[in-house]
């Protein structure tokens, strides 16, 4: 059974510090795996997507890597922002066919970036 | 077409009541997803529809609970006997089979409260 880990649960930082947000997963035949903005009561907004074929995505201020064989993902987000502070959440969907189509999430990780 | 619509917004219920939520997908998505998240928590699976046909179901998934995808377009989640474990925020997920590199998109969610 897949199972996705976000460390840390919480992380404040000074507006302007770039941010490093860690996912594990703990089987590495994943289909892909995507990273979620949630702002609090709100829906999930998605920001990356990246297939298991690729190393990693680029969007604006935002890069995700992804090392499937180690199970690990990181979502860099460079010159934080006051506007940043959210729960970000990964979840990965299996690849196995058996496994169905659905995302196995992670905790999240509460930013909050102090201007 | 905007997103993911869900409805209502947020509902306050009497533990013991009936409660029916609504999920619109995108209208060219043929798969539709529903999660339950509770607070401070990530998004769990409930269950997943190909147009209209059920394909899989969490086993957080009691028998008072179902779901509907009818004609393959919205869907409804309904809880009956609500109980006070119930209260959490419901998702609903749309993604199109020939478009799978895209990932997931959410609504905005129903916030369930039951007292």
């Amino acid at each position: 059974k897949q199972e996705v880990t976000q460390i840390p649960a919480a992380l404040s930082v000074p507006e302007g510090e770039n941010l490093v947000l860690n996912c594990s997963f703990t089987d590495s035949a994943i289909y892909n795996l995507q990273w979620f903005r949630q702002d609090p009561g709100k829906g999930l907004t998605s920001l990356l997507l990246i297939q298991s074929s690729q190393r990693e995505q680029t969007s604006g201020r935002l890069n995700a890597s992804l090392d499937k064989s180690s199970g690990r993902s990181t979502l860099y987000i460079a010159a934080s922002q006051p506007g940043d502070s959210a729960t970000y959440l990964c979840a990965v969907r299996d690849g196995v066919k058996a496994a169905g189509n659905k995302l196995t999430f992670g905790g999240g990780t509460r930013v909050l970036v102090k201007p | 077409d905007t997103g993911v619509s869900q409805n209502p917004r947020h509902k306050i219920t009497k533990r013991g009541q009936n409660v029916t939520f609504r999920c619109d997908p995108i209208s060219e998505h043929n798969r539709l997803y529903w999660y339950r998240q509770t607070l401070g928590q990530g998004p769990e699976f409930l269950t997943y529809f190909q147009n209209e046909a059920q394909l899989e179901k969490s086993r957080l998934l009691s028998d008072r609970f179902s779901a509907e995808r009818p004609k393959g377009s919205f869907s409804t989640l309904e809880i009956q006997r609500t109980e006070q474990g119930d209260s959490a925020m419901y998702l609903c997920a749309s993604s199109s089979r020939t478009e799978i590199n895209y990932g997931y998109t959410f609504g905005s969610g129903t916030r369930l409260t039951v007292v």
